[in-house]
């Protein structure tokens, strides 16, 4: 079964710094995989995707994901993290059929 | 345009209560999806709609019910709700079954 791990429940970063947000995936088949992010009281907007075209992702606000097939991983990381980078992030594969797995969601804090 | 729009944005209900739930896209997309959210989880898929036909019912119960009248509206009928359905519900729609889902901002629902 396809399934995504997001490691560490809650990431704290000054602003400035580098935010490093952590996903690994398994599956079979090459996968379609997404980040998305979740301001409070909002929908998920769609950060990135990878869809096999370039293992390097370029996304909104300055994000940017790498898929490393050997690690089974698509970390999303922006090199200077903004107070308003603050938020939920969720990584997704999508498993066909309309179905998207999503990890459990990484809390996203920014100190001043 | 990516827009998928939701309403309400906020409902309060009685275990009684009939209410309906309402999501749009123009963007010609041919699958709609309903999600349920509970605080600090992942979205869980519902339903899918494909070209307008129920797809997928991930084991809902009925007193949740979904429609589609057209390619661009997706309802949720609620009857007979329990406190625990408590959510945020959101709404997605994309290209096919495979492709990119853009979500809506969410209806919030308190049931009493």
């Amino acid at each position: 079964a396809q399934s995504v791990t997001q490691l560490g429940s809650h990431v704290s970063v000054s602003e400035g710094a580098l935010v490093l947000l952590r996903c690994n995936y398994s599956s079979s088949v090459p996968p379609y995989l997404f980040w998305y992010v979740q301001y409070p009281n909002q929908g998920l907007q769609l950060l990135l995707k990878y869809t096999s075209a370039a293992t390097l992702v370029k996304g909104i606000n300055g994000f940017e994901a790498e898929f490393k097939k050997s690690e089974t991983s698509f970390h999303l990381t922006k090199p200077s993290a903004h107070m308003s980078d603050a938020a939920e992030y969720f990584c997704a594969v999508s498993v066909g059929g309309g179905k998207l797995i999503f990890g459990q969601g990484t809390e996203l804090s920014v100190k001043p | 345009d990516t827009e998928v729009t939701q309403t309400p944005k906020h409902l309060v209900m009685g275990m009684t209560n009939k209410k309906s739930l309402k999501c749009e896209q123009h963007m010609g997309h041919r699958a709609m999806y309903w999600y349920k959210q509970k605080a600090k989880k992942p979205p869980e898929l519902m339903f899918v709609y494909s070209y307008e036909k129920l797809s997928i019912n991930e084991s809902v119960p009925s007193r949740f019910s979904p429609e589609c009248p057209n390619s661009s509206l997706l309802n949720l009928h609620l009857h007979a709700l329990q406190p625990e359905d408590s959510a945020l519900y959101l709404c997605a729609s994309s290209q096919g079954g495979s492709e990119t889902q853009y979500f809506g901002p969410g209806t919030r629902l308190l049931v009493l």
